[in-house]
């Protein structure tokens, strides 16, 4: 039984064109954080929200943005795709217990 | 600001042998939580072991075992009978109160038949 999903399992996008990553999770946990992991690298945190409350990374480029409309459903755009930004996009969800984090399978995301 | 180091980028153990991964990290706090995980190579993060900061107690869930100490700062992971399916990356992690998490580097795990 999948709690955190991510779809697709695969995105090809080309350089410049917006995309969207999906992550939906049955936990009814209230905080997501959306990671970026690049080869051999450990995650690095974009932003998470605390339910609806937006928490950006300092150093989370412009390009990146999110959506969360409800507690189920949270989104990761990329306004225009560079080649750098192919890696592997992790989505996790918690609750503020120490019970730790929740991992969907990624999305791996391929720019052309 | 917390920090986790991971010393070993890879590692190899023979099948059904035992192997510690080692972990430190750095934090003024003292209440926190301590993670390993595992991503395989079809790369969904998986927890392993949790252990709280305030238990004395070394967590233990199977196979895997670890060794907190909480003055050295120190929080490896022991696998023990080594199986071919424990081949992965895995991540050390901190976490403290307010729900932040710190990842170490991650240590490459081969399990060589």
């Amino acid at each position: 039984d999948a709690m955190v999903i991510q779809n697709p399992r695969y995105q090809v996008t080309q350089f410049g064109k917006p995309v969207t990553l999906s992550c939906s999770q049955t936990l009814n946990h209230n905080v997501m954080y959306w990671y970026q992991q690049k080869s051999s690298q450990a995650p690095k945190l974009l932003f998470h929200y605390y339910d609806k409350d937006f928490n950006n990374e300092a150093d989370t480029p412009d390009n990146f943005q999110s959506r969360r409309p409800n507690t189920s459903f949270c989104f990761l755009d990329i306004r225009s795709p560079g080649l750098g930004d192919a890696a592997m996009y992790l989505c996790a969800t918690s609750i503020p217990d120490g019970s730790g984090y929740t991992f969907g399978s990624g999305t791996r995301l391929t720019v052309v | 600001a917390q920090t986790v180091t991971q010393s070993q980028p890879e590692m190899s153990v023979q099948e059904a042998e035992t192997v510690t991964l080692s972990c430190t990290y750095d934090t003024s706090e003292s209440n926190y939580y301590l993670f390993w995980y595992k991503q395989p190579p079809s790369r969904q993060m998986i927890l392993v072991i949790r252990q709280e900061a305030y238990k004395q107690q070394n967590a233990t869930e199977n196979r895997f075992s670890v060794n907190f100490q909480k003055a050295a700062k120190s929080f490896s992971l022991k696998i023990s009978d080594s199986q071919l399916g424990d081949t992965a990356m895995y991540f050390c992690a901190f976490m403290n109160t307010g729900n932040q998490f710190y990842f170490g580097t991650g240590t490459s795990l081969t399990v060589i038949p």
